[in-house]
Order: C-alpha cells, then sequence, then structure tokens
C-alpha cells in the first residue's frame, strides 16, 4: 500500500516563497505528481517527478529523492490567487494515484 | 477538447433512491478513474479502466457501488441504495501515456447530498 504525508495547513504572504513537503511509503514508484485545487473546483496538474532532482516550471518547482521517499513543491513569488490545496500523489507500478490529505495554502497580503 | 465531462454538476436524493453518475472521458484517453472526495478522508480513487476494462475496483466501498464503461467515450457510476454517508464529490479524470507522464485530468465533478 501506500502512505503519504504533508502539511494540513500552511500560510504565507503574498511576494515570498513557500515549500511544501510531502514524504511517502510505497511499495512500488512510478512517479510523483503534485495538483492544485482551488475551493470547490478540480484538481488540477502541476508536476511531475519520475527521476531524483529538481523540475521548473515558471513560479512552480518541483524536487524529488527517491531514496529518502521526499519531495517539495516550491511556490515562488506568491499571488493571492496561490491560495488554494495542493496535493501530493504517488503513482505505483499500474497507473493508480495514491494522494496524500492535502495542504491548505493561505497567502495572506 | 471539452475536457472530462461529468453529469449531473449537483445531485440531491432521499437514503435508499438509486443514483447514477456520469462520465465522458478526453477523446482518446484510454485510462478512466472514479474518486470520491470528502473532508474527513481527502480524495479516494474507487475504480480505475484501462481500454474500458475495470483493472482495479479495491477502493469500491461495497457492493452498493458500481461502474460500469461500455464504451470508450462513456462510463457510469451507480449507488444503489444510496446512504447518507455516501455525500461527497465524485470526480472522474482520464489519461493516456502519450505524454509519457500519465498525468491525469479531472472533471468538475458531481456533489451528491443523499438526505
Amino acid at each position: 500500500g501506500q502512505n503519504i504525508d504533508q502539511p494540513t495547513e500552511m500560510t504565507a504572504t503574498e511576494g515570498a516563497i513557500v515549500q511544501i513537503n510531502c514524504t511517502y511509503q510505497t511499495s512500488g514508484f512510478n512517479g510523483l505528481f503534485w495538483y492544485q485545487q482551488h475551493a470547490g473546483e478540480a484538481p488540477t496538474f502541476l508536476s511531475y517527478n519520475v527521476l531524483d532532482g529538481l523540475e521548473e516550471k515558471g513560479r512552480f518547482s518541483s524536487f524529488l529523492s527517491r531514496s529518502k521517499g521526499y519531495s517539495y513543491l516550491l511556490l515562488k513569488e506568491l499571488q493571492m490567487k496561490d491560495s488554494a490545496s495542493y496535493l501530493c500523489a504517488v503513482r505505483d507500478a499500474g497507473n493508480m494515484l495514491t494522494f496524500g490529505g492535502g495542504t491548505r495554502l493561505m497567502v495572506k497580503p | 477538447d471539452a475536457g472530462v465531462i461529468q453529469s449531473p454538476r449537483h445531485e440531491v436524493t432521499e437514503m435508499g433512491q438509486e443514483v447514477t453518475l456520469r462520465c465522458k472521458p478526453i477523446s482518446g484517453h484510454d485510462y478512466l478513474f472514479w474518486y470520491r472526495q470528502t473532508m474527513m478522508r481527502g480524495l479516494e480513487l474507487l475504480i480505475y479502466f484501462n481500454n474500458n476494462v475495470p483493472i482495479d475496483d479495491s477502493g469500491m466501498p461495497e457492493d452498493r457501488f458500481s461502474a460500469k464503461m461500455p464504451n470508450a467515450s462513456f462510463s457510469t457510476l451507480k449507488i444503489q441504495p444510496s446512504e447518507p454517508r455516501d455525500s461527497a464529490v465524485y470526480f472522474c479524470a482520464s489519461s493516456s501515456g502519450l505524454a509519457g507522464t500519465y498525468e491525469q485530468y479531472f472533471g468538475p465533478g458531481t456533489r451528491l447530498t443523499v438526505t
């Protein structure tokens, strides 16, 4: 099975940088995803890591260490619209995703 | 493409009634997933299909839940009989391996309330 842990809530200031951590214990690993979900909306894809290292995409970056079962999502130059839940998800050897409970990020002015 | 389409968007029903949720995946996607999301349990996978064939239904809570995918462009999730604890948002998602990542695209969800 899969066990995925991420903080429940975080608060940050507009313009700042925030790092959301995710740790996982899995019986099989075939990639890690980050999704963003605004209140009342569907999750939308942010990033994908399957190899160790950093993937950068604009203001968002995601890091993976497979040996440590660890990932983080880094958000730079925070904007008010970044207030949302961020979901870490691990894919198994098939194509099944197991989601963490999500981290609710509140960006304050 | 219109994205993943789900209907209805909202459903309110009484306990004991049958509920049918519908999903049209993105054209060309060969994987389809049904999820349920609640505050208490987060986002849970119920069942997924590959090329219309159910691959893993271990997340289906009990026999009251059933899912079908009669063709590549349509799937249903049925709850019979419904119970108040089934109240949740049900998402359908689809994916394809063509991009190499198998990222899943989610539909807008169906908010189900069972009274």
